[in-house]
Order: structure tokens, then sequence, then C-alpha cells
């Protein structure tokens, strides 16, 4: 069975900080993808990265950054000098093989909070 | 731009009384999820259509239905809405991949209030 776990259910910063969201998962696949999205108070799932299990390397795009370890099951997703906009819900998602398109199971999400 | 598009954003409707939300989408993806959120929860996949095969959540109730009439549209029926069925419904769309890689791409979402 597939399992996405975020520990952190809510967060709160004072926007420039940097801030972290853990993400750790189970699965028994050899080939798998990971996800993250973010959910703005509007409500639409907006897609920030995909990473497959094959690819270790760290991503960095401007000020999001992504850690991901095998051998730790971890995805974890950082924010740097984070800012008002970045005031969300992030879910985490691991990808299931299907016969037809693909199932994700998602974590339970973080709220992060940036004040000013 | 190519993008999912689901109307209306927010839709009322009374207890027992059927309701259809509606999706499109101009990226031409084969693959059309329909999605349940609850408040503070993760999406809850409720069934998908790979073409016009249709595939069904095992623990989706009969309530829900779903139609496909093209490529582009994708339509969620309740045919009994109960007061549980407010929520957020959520319609995402992929490509055809393999080994579970096609990134799914969400459109805003309608948000239903049962009275």
């Amino acid at each position: 069975a597939q399992k996405v776990t975020q520990a952190q259910t809510e967060i709160s910063v004072v926007e420039k900080e940097d801030v972290t969201l853990d993400c750790v998962y189970e699965t028994r696949d050899t080939t798998y993808y990971l996800f993250w999205y973010k959910q703005p108070p509007s409500g639409e799932l907006v897609f920030l990265i995909r990473r497959n299990s094959f690819d270790e390397q760290n991503e960095i795009s401007g000020r999001y950054s992504w850690n991901f370890q095998k051998s730790t099951s971890s995805f974890n997703f950082t924010i740097t000098a984070s800012q008002v906009v970045d005031s969300a819900v992030y879910f985490c998602a691991l990808s299931r093989i299907t016969g037809g398109g693909n199932k994700l199971t998602f974590g339970t999400g973080t709220q992060l909070k940036v004040e000013l | 731009d190519a993008m999912v598009i689901q109307n209306p954003r927010y839709q009322v409707t009374q207890f027992g009384k059927p309701v259809t939300l509606s999706c499109s989408q101009t990226l031409n993806h084969n693959v059309m999820y329909w999605y349940q959120q609850k408040s503070s929860q993760a999406p809850k996949l409720l069934f998908h259509y790979y073409d016009k095969d249709f595939n069904n959540e095992a623990d989706t109730p009969d309530n829900f239905q779903s139609r496909r009439p093209n490529t582009s549209f994708c339509f969620l029926d309740i045919r009994s809405p109960g007061l549980g069925d407010a929520a957020m419904y959520l319609c995402a769309t992929s490509s055809r991949g393999i080994g579970g890689s096609q990134t799914q791409y969400f459109g805003p979402g309608t948000r239903l209030l049962v009275l």
C-alpha cells in the first residue's frame, strides 16, 4: 500500500524566513513519481514539481527547492525568503501505476501561513 | 493558454435535487479525473476516464456518476445530493504515459453547497 505523510499540519513564518515542508512516503514500487502541489485559498491545485525515483538530484526553481532522498523516503520542499503570496496549503503526492492514467496518493497537506 | 475549465465555480443545490458539474479542457489530454475535497482534507479520487474507458474507485458512492461525451468535456452528476456531499469538486487531466509519470493538471474547482 502506498502512503504519504506530511507531519506538519500548519506552519507559520514571518515574511523573508526560509521554511521547509516535510514529506515522507511509503511504496513498494521500484519506479514511482513524486509531486508537489500548491493550493491557494482560491482552491485550484497548482502543479509545482514532478520527480521520478531514479533522479535524486536536488532541484531549484527560483525561491523553491526540493530535496529528494531515497534512503529516507523523503521529498522535502523548501521556500527561501518566504512571501505572503506563498501562503497556501501544500500537498505532496505519490503516483500509483494503473492500467489507465495514474492515481495520486496525497498527503494530508501542510497549511503555510506567511505573515508580515 | 491551454487549461482546465470548471463551471460553475460555485453551485448551490437542494437536498436530493440532481446536480451536474462540468469540466472542459484544451490540453487535449486522454485522461480526465474527478476528485472530491472536503474542508481541510486531501483530494479524494472519485473516478477517471482513460479515453472513453470509465474507471470507478471502489469506495465511490453510486450517487456519483460521470459522463465523457468527447475528449474535451467531462461531467460529474450527483443524482441525489446529501448534506455530506457538500465539498469542492476538482477536475484534473493528464496525458497518456507510462509508469505513473503523467502530471495531473487541475481546474479551479467547483464548490458545491447543499441546502
